[in-house]
């Protein structure tokens, strides 16, 4: 079974387009992580949020509770945007564990 | 500063063999965690350490796995008797707050083991 889902699994999108990518979890979650992991793994932290929405630069975060469901959006997309983006969720409170989504390859072309 | 920083990078071993894994966490952060991603998976929790003590081992897979953080630094997961089965990326992250699993993690580049 996946707590986590993502949507797409694999992106392609011309340098400079608008990018939406979206975790739907089945779970009551304390947290959302949106991470972004580059070729030979190294995983960065991107976001936490549990409400609301967060930017930073041309990354833009939302978190709706109710319906369960996170979106990540990458605007003027670059092709140094080329990652997987993984969502994962933090369930059981503060003291819990994450829960991973298998990720989204999201390849920006130039 | 440095991040945090895993050893080896890669290790090949064979099956029924022991081996440890390396973690140096970013220094003054209390809280590290183990992760195992196989591939075209997220990770998947395994242990937390909440300075010397592992205040979660829930995701260890079974008794062939263990990790220990003598000093409340650096860390060492451990497999024994290896399987096919454990070949994955197995990746390290710290926090700097011991007691909130929201605080923001940071990641080491991971350890690629490969059973033969």
């Amino acid at each position: 079974k996946n707590e986590v889902e993502q949507s797409p699994q694999n992106l392609t999108a011309q340098e400079g387009e608008f990018i939406t990518i979206n975790c739907s979890y089945s779970v009551g979650i304390s947290a959302l992580h949106w991470l972004q992991q580059h070729p030979g793994g190294g995983i960065v932290s991107l976001f936490m949020l549990s409400s609301g929405k967060k930017k930073h630069g041309r990354l833009i975060a939302t978190i709706n509770i109710q319906e369960k469901h996170s979106s990540l959006h990458i605007t003027a997309s670059h092709p140094r945007d080329s990652a997987v983006y993984i969502c994962a969720v933090l369930i059981g409170g503060s003291q819990g564990n994450l829960i991973f989504g298998k990720g989204t390859k999201l390849s920006v072309k130039p | 500063g440095a991040g945090v920083s895993q050893t080896p990078s890669n290790k090949v071993t064979e099956k029924g063999k022991y081996v440890e894994l390396r973690c140096d966490p970013i220094s003054g952060h209390t809280a590290l965690y183990w992760y195992r991603q196989s591939l075209g998976q997220g990770p998947e929790f395994l242990i937390y350490f909440q300075g010397t003590g592992a205040a979660d081992d829930s995701g260890l897979p079974n008794d062939r796995f263990f990790a220990v953080r003598p000093e409340g630094s650096v860390s060492t997961l451990k497999i024994q008797r290896t399987e096919r089965g454990d070949s994955a990326v197995y990746l390290c992250a710290s926090s700097l707050t011991p007691a909130v699993r929201t605080d923001t993690q940071y990641f080491g580049p991971g350890t690629r083991l490969t059973v033969l």
